[in-house]
């Protein structure tokens, strides 16, 4: 079975430019959950959907990040504009209801 | 407010011993879910163990095993016969409510197996 795929794996982009992180789920699972990690802060959830309806978003920084679900099979996070303080890996995962969350390999992002 | 404390920031274990990573929670929720997270150097995040706030055996998958101790809010991973490829980061995480999703992670344990 294939995992959750996301892309792109490394990201290299100067500050002010827009960056599109993108995760496909596995196939049949009803949630999709957006993380960061960083040394400073570790792992850390921005946003997750159920059945592609936002749930809590709480965790998002700023206006300046947005992730969205328009269909079961495919999400993305944008950050527009992107600053330096944004450089980490970000983490896709997806799940069934009350069970463990399968992750992606995560995008590695530099903003210079 | 959820909190994972996960006190080791790192340990040293001797190749085909038993190690115990130490992982406490707080939360005033009766149903909960407790996950163990392995992260080589690679990066990716792979999962280990799940035990259920209700379960009332202690969870086990393989060489892996979870002392869940109820009372302490502890649920630290045991591992035993320790393999080189062992050593990574191991995150300890909770998510809070049957059908709540937020999972709060802990700092992480680095964990170095030595030959």
């Amino acid at each position: 079975d294939a995992g959750v795929i996301q892309s792109p794996r490394h990201e290299v982009t100067e500050m002010g430019q827009e960056v599109t992180l993108r995760c496909k789920p596995i196939s049949g699972h009803d949630y999709l959950f957006w993380y960061r990690q960083t040394m400073m802060r570790g792992l850390e959830l921005l946003i997750y959907f159920n059945n592609n309806v936002p749930i809590d978003d709480s965790g998002m920084p700023e206006d300046r990040f947005s992730a969205k679900m328009p269909n079961a099979s495919f999400s993305t996070l944008k950050i527009q504009p992107s600053e330096p303080r944004d450089s980490a890996v970000y983490f896709c995962a997806s799940s069934y209801p009350d069970q463990p969350q399968h992750f992606g390999d995560g995008t590695r992002l530099s903003i210079l | 407010a959820q909190k994972i404390t996960q006190t080791q920031p790192g340990m040293f274990v001797q190749e085909k011993e038993a190690v115990t990573l130490d992982c406490t929670y707080d939360t005033s929720d009766p149903s909960y879910g407790l996950f163990w997270y392995k992260q080589p150097s690679s990066g990716e995040m792979i999962f280990l163990i799940y035990q259920g706030s209700y379960d009332q055996q202690n969870a086990t998958e393989g060489r892996y095993s979870l002392n869940f101790q109820k009372a302490r809010k502890s649920a630290n991973l045991v591992i035993s016969a320790s393999q080189l490829g062992d050593s990574a980061m191991y995150f300890c995480a909770m998510r809070e409510g049957r059908w709540g999703f937020k999972t709060i992670f802990g700092a992480g344990t680095r964990l170095f197996v030595k030959a």
